[in-house]
C-alpha cells in the first residue's frame, strides 16, 4: 500500500484567509483525490487531480474555492481560500493503486 | 442523486462476539465496493473490497458479504476486540475512483 503524508496535520485560521495543504506519496501514481469530512460526518469528493491536466471538481466545489495542484505523480497541493468557518473540517487525500489508500487528514478549524 | 447509506448509525458488542455493520448503495452500476475503519484522528484504513462480480469476501478475521439483488453490502467482524472500536465506512464506485461514501457507523466494543 502508498504512504501518504500530509501537511499540516492540522491548523486553526482565521476567516477571509486562505492555507494550502500538502499530499505527498511514497511511489508514482496517476490519480490523486481530495475529500473533505465535515465534523462528525462522512467523507465527500471533492475534486481528482491528475498530473499534467487541470483537475476535476465534483458538483458543489469550484476551483476558485478549492484550486488545486499536481506538479508530479508525487505531489498534489489543495488551497481553501477565502475561509469561513463552514470551512471547518478534515481535508484528505487519496491515491489510487490497488485500492484507494488515504492519508492522515488535516483538520482544519477556522475561527 | 446516487447515494450509499447504512442502517445503524451506532453499533455496541461485546469483546469476543462478533459484530456486523450494514450497508444498503442505490446505484445499480456500482461495480466496486470498500469497507474503510477510521479511528480518532486517523484517516480511513483500508479493510477489504469486494467486485460486483463475487458475493463474498474473507480476510482476516473480516468477511464481507455483497447481495447485488438488493444491493446490501455487510462487513462481519469476528472475535470483535478493543482495538476494532471505530468508524466504519462503506463506499462504492464504479471503478476504484471516484468513491461514494456511507454516513458511517461507530463501533463500539464494550470489555
Amino acid at each position: 500500500s502508498a504512504v501518504i503524508s500530509q501537511k499540516p496535520s492540522r491548523d486553526i485560521c482565521q476567516r477571509g484567509t486562505s492555507l494550502t495543504i500538502q499530499c505527498q506519496v511514497d511511489s508514482q501514481v496517476t490519480m490523486m483525490f481530495w475529500y473533505r469530512q465535515q465534523p462528525g460526518q462522512s467523507l465527500t469528493l471533492i475534486a481528482t487531480a491528475n498530473q499534467g491536466s487541470e483537475a476535476t471538481y465534483e458538483s458543489g466545489f469550484v476551483i476558485d474555492k478549492f484550486p488545486i495542484s499536481r506538479p508530479n505523480l508525487t505531489f498534489s497541493t489543495l488551497t481553501v481560500s477565502n475561509m469561513s468557518p463552514e470551512d471547518s473540517s478534515i481535508y484528505l487525500c487519496s491515491v489510487e493503486g490497488e485500492t484507494q489508500y488515504f492519508g492522515p487528514g488535516t483538520r482544519l478549524l477556522v475561527l | 442523486g446516487e447515494s450509499v447509506g447504512l442502517h445503524l448509525p451506532t453499533l455496541s458488542v461485546q469483546e469476543g462476539d462478533n459484530s456486523i455493520i450494514n450497508c444498503a448503495y442505490s446505484n445499480s452500476a456500482s461495480d466496486y465496493f470498500i469497507w474503510y475503519k477510521q479511528e480518532s484522528g486517523k484517516g480511513p484504513q483500508f479493510i477489504i473490497d469486494i467486485r460486483s462480480n463475487m458475493d463474498k469476501r474473507q480476510g482476516q478475521r473480516v468477511t464481507v458479504l455483497l447481495n447485488k439483488t438488493v444491493k446490501h453490502l455487510s462487513l462481519q467482524i469476528a472475535a470483535t476486540q478493543p482495538g476494532d472500536s471505530a468508524v466504519y465506512f462503506c463506499a462504492e464506485s464504479p471503478s476504484a475512483r471516484q468513491l461514494t461514501f456511507g454516513s458511517g457507523t461507530q463501533l463500539t466494543v464494550l470489555p
